[in-house]
């Protein structure tokens, strides 16, 4: 069965500083993943995906997260991060090739200080 | 614009008292799912349909009724809610096939007393 680890559930960064999120998963087929992210009292929102086109995968807002098959992972960062950067991340892998399901990780929560 | 609805956004009610939450999408979308959030466990699918008349149950559906009698339209059912049913719960809906990305509605922040 497919999982998705986040290490750690809450990360905090200075205004300006790179983010880094990281992001494991477990899969036996080649995945598709996916990041999300969640403001205060709204949905989720795509950041970007996976899909085998290119290991490197440029988003929204200026994230981008690199596919490392070697390594399973598919860690998002941003060079520099805005106070607006503050939210809940999720990492998901799309739940075989039908796509029945995201299973997502628990989520981490971006703090940003100025 | 392109979305998914949910209604209501906020709900208390009591134990045993049965409640519909509604989800309508305006994309055409063949798949739809809902899922629930918990704090520290991030989301879990409730149940999925990826077509009309076509549901299938998730990881947590013990609880729950679904129905998708129309495209656009996928209500969440709770015959008898009780308080481990207190939760954040969501609507998705997408094109269907594991590459194309979920598209989420708002929530509907749900108690049960």
């Amino acid at each position: 069965a497919q999982s998705v680890t986040q290490l750690g559930s809450h990360v905090s960064v200075s205004e300006g500083a790179l983010v880094l999120l990281r992001c494991n998963y477990s899969s036996s087929v080649p995945p598709y993943l996916f990041w999300y992210v969640q403001y205060p009292n709204q949905g989720l929102q795509l950041l970007l995906k996976y899909t085998s086109a290119a290991t490197l995968v440029k988003g929204i807002n200026g994230f981008e997260a690199e596919f490392k098959k070697s390594e399973t992972s598919f860690h998002l960062t941003k060079p520099s991060a805005h106070m607006s950067d503050a939210a809940e991340y999720f990492c998901a892998v799309s739940e075989g090739q039908a796509g029945t399901a995201l299973i997502f990780g628990k989520g981490t929560t971006l703090s940003v200080s100025s | 614009e392109a979305q998914v609805t949910q209604n209501p956004r906020y709900l208390i009610t009591v134990t045993g008292k049965k409640l519909t939450v509604t989800c309508s999408q305006n994309m055409n979308h063949e798949y739809m799912s809902w899922y629930r959030q918990d704090p520290g466990l991030g989301l879990r699918q409730i149940y999925y349909s990826m077509n009309v008349e076509v549901t299938d149950k998730g990881d947590v559906p013990e609880g729950y009724k679904v129905s998708r009698k129309e495209k656009r339209n996928f209500p969440l059912i709770l015959e008898s809610p009780s308080p481990n049913q207190t939760s954040l719960y969501f609507c998705a809906s997408s094109r269907g096939g594991g590459e194309n990305e979920q598209y989420f509605g708002p929530g509907t922040r749900l108690t049960v007393t």
